[in-house]
């Protein structure tokens, strides 16, 4: 089936800096990948879509300088969080899915961001 | 603007039991809805997906329904286990929404040994 990979599982970065965080399809090719944020003990709340070759659609609400997305090909979309800060931290997770929507989404594993 | 609910939002029960966990949306134009299972601080593993024109789908031990007229899924779990505990997430893909995904709260199942 499809699989979605994202890296890094973890990380902790300082305040100020900028974290990459990559979402690869790894079976299928998507022109669409979605980013989402989650809160603890919340659920999944869309932060923007991404679009291979085009720029990416933010959800209201969401900087798009400071959630930098890019999506060069059909496989690979990255989320920046520049300039950190400590509410930024957050677990962020991608999905995509293969073929139409008789299908399904997959998720990435998710990355937890600790801004200290 | 699709908004999803999901009922209850927390759940314990001992092993063994039948339990059903409830979805409910507000816009009933929708190409499909999933069920999904979050661990804690995992990403998303999807359970069932049934689209609009299906009433049910089954995979083990879990089945869901779905009553798009209504605006409401249900997913029932059949003898639970300690390994079930975890977040059940349901979502739906909205006809009118670029594909994009509305996310219930989500139930958390404990079972108890």
């Amino acid at each position: 089936g499809a699989v979605v990979s994202q890296h890094p599982s973890w990380v902790i970065c300082k305040s100020g800096t900028s974290v990459k965080i990559e979402c690869r399809s790894l079976d299928f090719q998507a022109t669409t990948m979605f980013w989402y944020r989650q809160f603890p003990k919340q659920s999944l709340m869309l932060m923007a879509t991404s679009n291979e070759g085009s720029k990416a659609t933010y959800e209201q609400g969401v900087e798009k300088d400071k959630f930098l997305i890019n999506h060069a090909s059909l496989t690979l979309s990255t989320l920046t969080v520049t300039s950190a800060h400590p509410e930024d931290s957050s677990f962020y997770i991608c999905s995509a899915r293969d073929r139409g929507y008789f299908y399904g989404y997959t998720f990435g594993s998710g990355t937890r961001l600790t801004v200290v | 603007k699709q908004e999803v609910t999901q009922i209850p939002a927390a759940l314990s029960v001992p092993e063994g039991e039948n339990l059903v966990l409830n979805c409910s949306f507000t816009d009933s134009a929708i190409y499909n809805l999933q069920w999904f299972r979050q661990d804690p601080g995992k990403g998303l593993t999807s359970l069932l997906l049934i689209q609009s024109s299906q009433r049910e789908q089954t995979s083990g031990r879990l089945n869901a329904s779905l009553d798009k007229s209504s605006g409401r899924s249900t997913l029932y779990i059949a003898a639970s286990q300690p390994g079930d505990s975890a977040t059940y997430l349901c979502a739906v893909e909205d006809n009118n929404a670029g594909n994009m995904l509305t996310f219930g709260g989500g139930t958390r199942l404990m079972v108890k040994p």
